[in-house]
């Protein structure tokens, strides 16, 4: 299986604040990362699939970036909507796997 | 508007069997792969398996292969994942999502989750 791992598991930030989670893969995915957010009680959404390709009505604050296996998800200015956590998730190849998740929180 | 409608909240007792549902609406059902997904208690997403609606082909996590078993019945639009005898361990929140119609495609819809709880 590919291994997820983000970093940090937590991050305490302000509204307005830049943010930048990182994930890394065990392998190469190439580009075939997601980026799903989670509000407490909510099921996922997606963000960011392709790696840096943004779903269809996510607001342009959000941004992906990367390939092989280092990517990173970007906030430019974190919005009191944004505080949840967010997964990254790789589809090249089956069993697909998930980071442990980041959970964004008001500092 | 693609939504997935999955079934209620099921409390069940340990050894018991249990059957859940998601149902597809807003778009071809047959055409997509839908995928099943485990959020146990305050803990993240693992990914249980996948099914393509149009011909039932099935791909498993090792963690979940043999522990569960996902179908779909295409004539409803339902995609399912099923318990033959349940576990403590079981209990979780367990969302389905719709894949694409490419193996390369992400979940880009998600049901709004069915929790288990499995108790004596």
């Amino acid at each position: 299986d590919i291994q997820m791992t983000q970093s940090p598991s937590t991050l305490s930030a302000s509204v307005g604040d830049r943010v930048t989670i990182t994930c890394r893969a065990s392998q190469s995915i190439s580009i075939w990362l997601a980026w799903h957010q989670q509000k407490p009680g909510k099921a996922p959404k997606l963000l960011i699939y392709k790696a840096s390709s943004l779903e269809r009505g996510v607001p342009s604050r959000f941004s992906g970036s990367g390939s092989g296996t280092e990517f990173t998800l970007t906030i430019s200015s974190l919005q009191p909507d944004d505080f949840a956590t967010y997964y990254c998730q790789q589809y090249n190849s089956y069993p697909w796997t998930f980071g442990q998740g980041t959970k964004v929180e008001i500092k | 508007e693609v939504q997935l409608v999955q079934s209620g909240a099921e409390v069940k007792k340990p050894g018991e069997s249990l059957k859940i549902s998601c149902k597809g609406s807003g778009y071809t059902f047959t055409n997509y792969w839908i995928g099943w997904v485990r959020q146990m208690p305050g803990k993240g997403l693992e990914w249980m398996g996948i099914i393509y609606a149009g011909d039932s082909d099935t791909r498993y996590s090792p963690s979940f292969q043999g522990q569960v078993t996902i179908s779909a019945d295409k004539s409803i639009n339902t995609a399912y994942v099923q318990w033959s005898s349940l576990k403590a361990s079981d209990t979780a929140m367990y969302y389905c999502a719709r894949g694409g119609s490419t193996r390369l495609d992400p979940f880009d819809t998600w049901g709004h989750g069915t929790m288990v709880t499995v108790s004596s």
